[in-house]
């Protein structure tokens, strides 16, 4: 299995909602990723995790909470989110060495209305 | 810190022709490039990548790039296009000192009939 697999596809949500993001990956890899992509942008890393242990922030709202529960799940719990919040939200999982490739999901389609 | 310019945002080309898309990267230690390929409504997919040896590299759907250490380039290539090459690219560094990767501004590719 060489997927990643993101749940939803679609999200809308108001700014006073709560909702999660979810990534599975059955590929065996150790490090797993959030990245946040506007249109016509290239994406912007927001989390990484090595060995389910969160190993960079990049200094995101405390509003997006990641969680690591196992070596194949990453979630990123959404609440109180601005309008500028919507974007594509995409998972990637590496093997986690310098020079090993992301394999991305096809991301969910966030809108904060 | 490393750093990579998509010399391009856009290249129009026609079907069966020739099509090169401009790399530039900055580093002050090794690095790993990759070329990434986002078609609409999907994640990314890696297309190729350069680790190290031989500096042409072969990808997936006819692409290949070449890396050229004095010029700092890593400029991708597809002898034909076709109509489903529409899409955007990707150039990616990670260095030998840094987990992250650095992607470029992507170069939107249009394959016209």
């Amino acid at each position: 299995d060489t997927e990643v697999i993101q749940t939803p596809k679609h999200l809308v949500m108001g700014m006073t909602n709560k909702k999660s993001l979810k990534c599975e990956q059955h590929m065996g890899h150790r490090a797993m990723y959030w990245y946040k992509q506007k249109a016509k942008k290239p994406p912007e890393l927001m989390f990484v995790y090595s060995y389910e242990k969160l190993s960079i922030n990049e200094s995101v709202p405390s509003r997006f909470s990641p969680e690591c529960p196992n070596s194949s799940l990453l979630n990123l719990h959404l609440h109180a989110l601005q309008p500028e919040d919507s974007a594509l939200y995409l998972c990637a999982s590496s093997q986690g060495d310098r020079n090993s490739p992301l394999h991305f999901g096809n991301g969910t389609r966030l809108t904060v209305t | 810190a490393q750093s990579v310019t998509q010399l391009d945002s856009q290249v129009p080309v026609f079907e069966e022709a020739p099509v090169e898309l401009r790399c530039n990267y900055s580093s002050s230690v090794s690095v790993y490039l990759f070329w990434y390929v986002q078609y609409p409504n999907q994640g990314l997919q890696l297309l190729l990548k350069y680790l190290s040896g031989s500096t042409l590299v072969k990808g997936i759907n006819g692409f290949e790039a070449e890396f050229n250490k004095s010029q700092t380039s890593f400029h991708l290539r597809k002898p034909s296009v076709h109509i489903s090459d529409t899409a955007e690219y990707f150039c990616a560094v990670s260095g030998s000192n840094d987990y992250k990767l650095s992607f470029g501004a992507g170069t939107t590719v249009t394959v016209r009939a």
